[in-house]
């Protein structure tokens, strides 16, 4: 079955540091996406990065950068040089790719993990 | 800013209620989801439209229906409301669908459901 694992329910980082957030799947599927989301206490849920599965390099966007590692399943997020507004819950969700009829498009999601960034 | 909207930001009933939750998606984006985060279950997929048609259900519950309009803006609605139903409702959409995994779903602000 499609599950997401977020270990880290909640991280400490000082302003400036780099952090990482775990994140580990289980699929049996070989074409899979995996996203990364970020929630402020605001609520809004903010698209921070994707993986492909079949995609060779890590992914990065700006600040963020996904640590993919698909022998061991882990889709671990990295934020270099952290500021306070990165304070917020972060979101593991993974998708696999429509079968036939074009269903299971949902996303599957992890628990999340809190991170408090420190001045 | 997403582009996803939905209406109400914040919702105050009671039990027994129906209300109805309003999203439009990302201009171009064709398929819909509706997600429910709640303290206790995290976060659920519910339900997912694509150009008007239903396509995939969660854990959508009996009293809960949904649709999705000609102009692509969908509806949730919410019935015989109970204390449990209090929640954070999300509205996501996407590009495409039936590519392998690849479209990104942007979500919109939420709707907070409180039921007293």
């Amino acid at each position: 079955a499609q599950k997401i694992t977020q270990t880290q329910p909640g991280m400490f980082v000082q302003e400036k540091e780099a952090v990482t957030l775990d994140c580990t799947y289980d699929t049996s599927d070989q074409s899979y996406g995996l996203f990364w989301y970020k929630q402020p206490s605001s609520g809004e849920m903010i698209f921070l990065i994707y993986q492909g599965s079949y995609d060779e390099q890590n992914a990065t966007e700006g600040r963020y950068s996904l640590n993919f590692q698909k022998a061991r399943k882990s889709a671990n997020l990295v934020i270099s040089a952290s500021q306070l507004g990165d304070s917020a819950m972060y979101f593991c969700a993974m998708r696999e790719a429509a079968n036939n009829a074009g269903n299971n498009r949902k996303l599957i999601w992890g628990l999340g993990t809190s991170l408090a960034v420190n001045p | 800013d997403s582009g996803v909207t939905q209406t109400p930001k914040h919702l105050i009933t009671a039990t027994g209620q129906r209300v109805t939750l309003r999203c439009s998606p990302r201009s171009g984006d064709l398929s819909v989801y509706w997600y429910q985060q709640s303290l206790d279950q995290g976060l659920q997929f519910l339900i997912q439209y694509y150009n008007g048609e239903e396509r995939a259900k969660g854990n959508i519950l009996e009293r809960f229906s949904a649709q999705q309009f000609p102009d692509l803006h969908s509806e949730l609605n919410l019935s015989s409301l109970e204390l449990g139903d209090s929640a954070l409702y999300f509205c996501a959409s996407s590009v495409e669908f039936g590519r392998a995994g690849t479209d990104t779903q942007y979500f919109g602000p939420g709707t907070r459901l409180t039921v007293l």
